[in-house]
């Protein structure tokens, strides 16, 4: 069965740093591009970053550049995104997604709340 | 790229069709021949699932009532006949050029 389940959501102080995981089972990790979108609750999707199959590659939006860092261990079969510098503004969940163009299969989710 | 999509609500009775609207303000044809658009469902409490990919094509499990359709900037997602298991919202969104980006949502309610 094909899965993917997000960790490491969290309540944090504007400024402060989180770093999310999604474990991935159910099919070849290594041979798909992985992403993270996140969704204010109630709101619409924005897609936040993606990672290539080895790593090499990785892509953010513009309004996470230089504090958000998306990394992979695929011997973990483990999706990573460090978030650094957390603003108000970055307060949703974020959903891990398998990448094929289109995001195939998503996890349930991990709140992250970014509040003094 | 800009999504945007029309309407934001919608409320349909069963069995009838729904229709929805996704405008992109560039072409989403790619080099390669293919226009990477995709349309997804986000039931309530749950996170989106993949309904069409590639404009037309219906990923695994779909029900045939669901149809995708356009080229370049328009697009149409259409339920030939509503059900009640598919409220929630849908979303257009494009993967032709990055940043990937999403339409706002449109939102379907059963009468």
């Amino acid at each position: 069965q094909v899965r993917l389940v997000e960790s490491g959501g969290d309540l944090v102080k504007p400024g402060g740093s989180l770093r999310l995981s999604c474990a991935a089972s159910g099919f070849t990790f290594s041979d798909y591009y992985m992403s993270w979108i996140r969704q204010v609750p109630g709101k619409g999707l924005e897609w936040v970053s993606h990672i290539s199959k080895n790593g090499g590659a990785m892509y953010n939006v513009d309004s996470v550049k230089g504090r958000f860092t998306i990394s992979r261990d695929n011997a973990k079969n483990s999706l990573y995104l460090q978030m650094d510098s957390l603003r108000v503004e970055d307060t949703a969940i974020y959903y891990c997604a398998r990448y094929v163009s289109a995001f195939d299969i998503w996890g349930q989710g991990t709140m992250v709340t970014v509040s003094s | 790229i800009v999504m945007t999509q029309t309407p934001l609500s919608l409320s349909v009775t069963p069995g009838q069709p729904a229709s929805i609207s996704c405008k992109s303000s560039q072409s989403l044809l790619q080099s390669d021949g293919k226009t990477y658009l995709y349309w997804y469902l986000q039931k309530p409490g749950q996170p989106p699932q993949l309904l069409i990919y590639e404009v037309f094509k219906r990923f695994s499990r779909v029900p045939d009532r669901f149809s995708g359709s356009g080229s370049g900037t328009d697009f149409t997602l259409e339920i030939s006949r509503v059900e009640a298991e598919d409220v929630g919202v849908y979303y257009c969104q494009q993967s032709t050029q990055l940043p990937c980006s999403f339409g706002q949502g449109t939102k379907l309610e059963i009468k």
